[in-house]
């Protein structure tokens, strides 16, 4: 089953808008990590945030991590056109791979 | 440059054969991961390798085979065995807690 499940499933916006997109998962977790995935391509990595941590930013890139509530939120502002892509969150347990979420396709209207 | 690339992007194969998808890195990674992608979905693991001959079962090992000769090669064969083959499969490596990917090969069955 899968460990992260992202919400909403698909968001559309338009540019200069933010994004928020949600992140549950199940069980504990040494940190977790956003991928991004444009259409038909692999993944690259965006940002990690460790479990003692509650904020971090990145450009504008903005990640929440609620460990009592197993949840996470990647906020992403002034969005733009070439950020339309799929998001994943991916928890790593420590115990083998990372699990990847089901993902949020984000569609930034121009 | 570095980096990690898999071949060939579209792979096109009759049903009941098998097929050998590759996976080479040159980011001198100890760990390799093979997942499948469906459309519109998230990845699933498919079998990992943290250390050169050895490698682990992922949550869909079943139909597929996978070796590691070398650290820098990975490659996946989809058997005959796997009922569903075609999807999207994605390679990746990592050093510590960050997973870098390849572009990905679509394979399609027929």
């Amino acid at each position: 089953s899968q460990q992260g499940e992202e919400d909403p499933q698909a968001l559309s916006i338009q540019e200069g808008e933010n994004a928020t997109m949600n992140c549950s998962y199940k069980t504990s977790i040494n940190n977790l990590q956003w991928y991004r995935q444009n259409s038909g391509r692999g993944l690259v990595h965006l940002i990690l945030i460790r479990s003692n941590e509650r904020e971090k930013h990145s450009g504008r890139l903005r990640v929440t991590l609620d460990t009592s509530k197993k949840s996470s939120s990647l906020l992403i502002t002034a969005s733009r056109a070439a950020d339309t892509a799929s998001y994943f969150c991916a928890t790593d347990t420590g115990r083998r791979a990372l699990t990847f979420g089901s993902g949020t396709r984000l569609q930034v209207q121009p | 440059d570095g980096g990690i690339t898999q071949s060939p992007k579209y792979l096109f194969r009759k049903e009941g054969q098998n097929v050998t998808l590759s996976c080479e890195q040159n980011l001198n990674h100890d760990a390799m991961y093979w997942y499948r992608q469906d459309p519109g979905q998230g990845l699933r693991l498919i079998y990992y390798s943290q250390i050169v001959n050895d490698f682990q079962k992922g949550d869909i090992a079943e139909g597929y085979s996978v070796s590691r000769e070398k650290k820098e090669s990975f490659p996946l064969t989809v058997t005959s065995a796997q009922k569903n083959p075609t999807a999207f499969y994605l390679c990746a490596s990592s050093i510590s807690n960050e997973q870098y990917f390849g572009p990905g090969t679509r394979l399609t069955v027929t």
